[in-house]
């Protein structure tokens, strides 16, 4: 069975710098997808950005990009410029190929400080 | 509306008592999924809808839970004899497409999910 792995259960980082959040996940499977999802209060999942596994090249969105290691099963989201509205849970979560179940990790708080 | 929309936004309720959390789709969305997240947890999946017919029901923890969706659009999960255990926030997503199809761009957009308590 697959599984995800957020080791840091909260982060902080100063307006306007950049942080990292750490994703780690197993299976035997070779196709799939990965993805990031914000959580603000609302309760609403957003979705921030998408990996395909059969592609080599890291996802970007704006400010928001990955670092997408297949072998090591490692998928990080770097947030550029943080803003205060970057403020939320962030939740990893893959996808199977030929399903369409989401698996997510247990999530990180980030919190932006001015 | 625009988004997904679920009702209610609360609901408390006694254990032993039947619960029922609405879900409306976007509109022409043909897939719809709940989801379970307990505090302090991600979500976790409990079934999949492709139009009517529920695709995958390998979530639902056990059988006081159920859920339907006879006309391909509002869907509903029943929750029988509500134990303490249930409390959680139960989330609803739909996309366009099954996003287990090849390829498929499969995007979830979520509602704001039913917060559950069960005293």
């Amino acid at each position: 069975a697959q599984t995800v792995t957020q080791s840091q259960p909260e982060m902080s980082v100063q307006e306007a710098e950049t942080v990292t959040l750490s994703c780690t996940y197993d299976t035997s499977e070779s196709d799939y997808y990965l993805f990031w999802y914000k959580q603000p209060p609302s309760r609403q999942m957003i979705l921030v950005i998408r990996q395909e596994a059969y592609k080599q090249q890291n996802a970007t969105e704006n400010r928001f990009s990955v670092n997408f290691q297949k072998a090591a099963k490692s998928f990080s989201l770097k947030i550029s410029d943080s803003q205060l509205g970057d403020a939320a849970m962030y939740f990893c979560a893959y996808r199977s190929h030929n399903t369409d179940k989401l698996i997510f990790g247990t999530g990180t708080r980030l919190q932006v400080f001015p | 509306g625009a988004g997904v929309s679920q009702t209610p936004s609360n609901k408390v309720t006694e254990k032993g008592k039947y619960v029922e959390l609405r879900c409306d789709p976007i509109s022409g969305h043909t897939a719809l999924y709940w989801y379970r997240q307990s505090l302090g947890q991600g979500p976790e999946f409990l079934i999949y809808f492709q139009g009517t017919g529920a695709a995958d029901d390998s979530g639902l923890p056990n059988d006081r839970f159920f859920a339907v969706r006879p006309e391909g659009s509002v869907s509903t999960l029943k929750i029988q004899r509500t134990e303490r255990g249930d409390s959680a926030v139960y989330l609803c997503a739909s996309s366009l497409e099954s996003g287990g199809a090849p390829r498929g761009t499969g995007e979830l957009f979520f509602g704001e999910g039913s917060r559950l308590t069960v005293l």
